[in-house]
């Protein structure tokens, strides 16, 4: 089974502060992408990449920045949080470049901003 | 990329099959439709996905349309671990994009 995991559950962070959100996929994907869960609004992706130190924008970029130095590890960096990042946020990762892939999710960091 | 369309909520007696509809008018012939779901505070899951043909899994069945215009996707025994908000997706044909709409919220029934 594909198993994709992220560090937190739960976060709440200050506004300003710089948030770390670390995703690990364990089945040698080589996509990585991070969406945004709000209410009304269904998942809208961040960003995603196709290979390791390649990072691709998607619809909502400002705000937020990537890294993936390792194949199994993408992260999502909040270079100074505000009140409208707080959401649920998923990382998926998919096998290849194939244009009918699966992406596989993991559970989810809701951040909380104050 | 091509939307869908699903009914906002539906309910379904433990037990029984639960069928999903969903609308994609506007499919290209190159373009997949994929399912999954999502339980309550937990990130979405994989369920199915199909082309043209029927496809059964698992999980759950899916039965597209001849005009690939709309597809139903079918959960044959409904329990109550199924009550979660199920999507219908077309993948679009370039990039690895999944858009999710806001799906329908299935709650089965004791």
């Amino acid at each position: 089974d594909v198993k994709v995991t992220q560090s937190s559950r739960y976060l709440v962070k200050r506004t300003g502060e710089k948030v770390f959100l670390e995703c690990v996929q364990d089945m040698d994907h080589e996509n990585m992408f991070w969406y945004r869960q709000d209410p009304g609004l269904g998942l809208r992706l961040i960003y995603f990449s196709y290979d390791v130190k390649m990072k691709e924008k998607g619809d909502i970029p400002e705000g937020y920045s990537v890294s993936r130095e390792k194949k199994e590890r993408f992260s999502l960096i909040l270079e100074s949080a505000s009140t409208n990042q707080t959401s649920m946020y998923l990382c998926a990762s998919s096998l290849g470049r194939d244009s009918q892939e699966t992406q596989y999710f993991g559970p989810g960091t809701r951040l909380l901003v104050l | 990329d091509a939307k869908t369309t699903q009914p906002p909520s539906m309910d379904c007696a433990e037990g029984r099959a639960a069928n999903l509809p969903c609308n994609h008018s506007t499919i290209s012939g190159n373009e997949y439709v994929y399912w999954y779901r999502q339980i309550h505070s937990q990130g979405p899951q994989y369920i199915i996905h199909g082309l043209k043909n029927n496809e059964t899994n698992e999980m759950a069945s899916l039965i597209i349309t001849e005009d690939r215009k709309s597809s139903t996707l079918i959960l044959p025994h409904a329990t109550l671990r199924d009550t979660a908000v199920y999507y219908c997706i077309v993948r679009v044909h370039t990039g690895n994009q999944f858009y999710f709409g806001t799906g329908t919220s299935l709650t089965v029934i004791p």
